[in-house]
């Protein structure tokens, strides 16, 4: 199937700073990618919708401005984490797909705030 | 908008039994109806799914049922082994397009006891 990479897998970073995750479909193109959010125990919520060159759509209760979405190629699509809390301690994962139904997922990256 | 609700929330069978999971869906609309089974701290993984022109689809000991009418689907594991632990997640595509965009249940913990 299709390989879909994520980076870092893993993130510590102070409060009040921001981090960049990196989606990347590494063997086909993807104009649509997918950013979720996993919280321990709990299953997958949508944050936002990632379209190559234009702006992300977001789901209610998401904020903009506070989680960035860079879609600026088809085979990459970055989630910026602006001024980070502890409560935006998470595991977040993207997925993309090419022309076909299945959605591949990224290994996910475990941000905790401290 | 989507609304997939799946039970049980823990389930634990003996090795060899059989497992089953049910999910509904609200939006008469999804037609395409993934399984993921997701490891600790591992991306989700596709293990079945099924589109909403066919009532039922196997693989090996995974079999996926799908009622469109009543809304509902579900997943069977047969001769369940201790690898089969894990978490597991249905979906539902959102509306008619191609299932990218999904919904997920809240998840089913499995537990095989040897």
């Amino acid at each position: 199937g299709a390989v879909v990479s994520q980076h870092p897998s893993r993130v510590i970073c102070k409060s009040g700073t921001s981090v960049k995750i990196e989606c990347r479909s590494l063997d086909f193109q993807a104009t649509t990618m997918f950013w979720y959010r996993q919280f321990p125990k709990q299953s997958l919520m949508l944050m936002a919708t990632s379209n190559e060159g234009s702006k992300a759509t977001y789901e209610q209760g998401v904020e903009k401005d506070k989680f960035l979405i860079n879609h600026a190629s088809l085979t990459l699509s970055t989630l910026t984490v602006t001024s980070a809390h502890p409560e935006d301690s998470s595991f977040y994962i993207c997925s993309a797909s090419s022309d076909k139904w299945e959605a591949f997922f990224g290994q996910g990256t475990r941000l905790t705030v401290v | 908008g989507e609304n997939v609700e799946q039970h049980p929330s823990t389930l634990s069978v003996q090795e060899g039994d059989s497992a089953v999971i049910k999910c509904t869906y609200s939006d008469s609309a999804s037609n395409y109806f993934p399984w993921y089974k997701q490891e600790l701290g591992k991306r989700p993984q596709l293990i079945i799914d099924i589109r909403s022109n066919v009532g039922e689809k196997k693989d090996q000991r995974i079999a996926v049922t799908l009622n469109k009418t009543a809304k509902h689907f579900s997943l069977h594991i047969t001769e369940t082994q201790p690898e089969d632990s894990a978490v597991y997640f249905c979906a539902a595509s959102i509306g008619d397009n191609y299932g990218q965009n999904f919904v997920f249940g809240p998840g089913t913990r499995l537990s095989v006891l040897p």
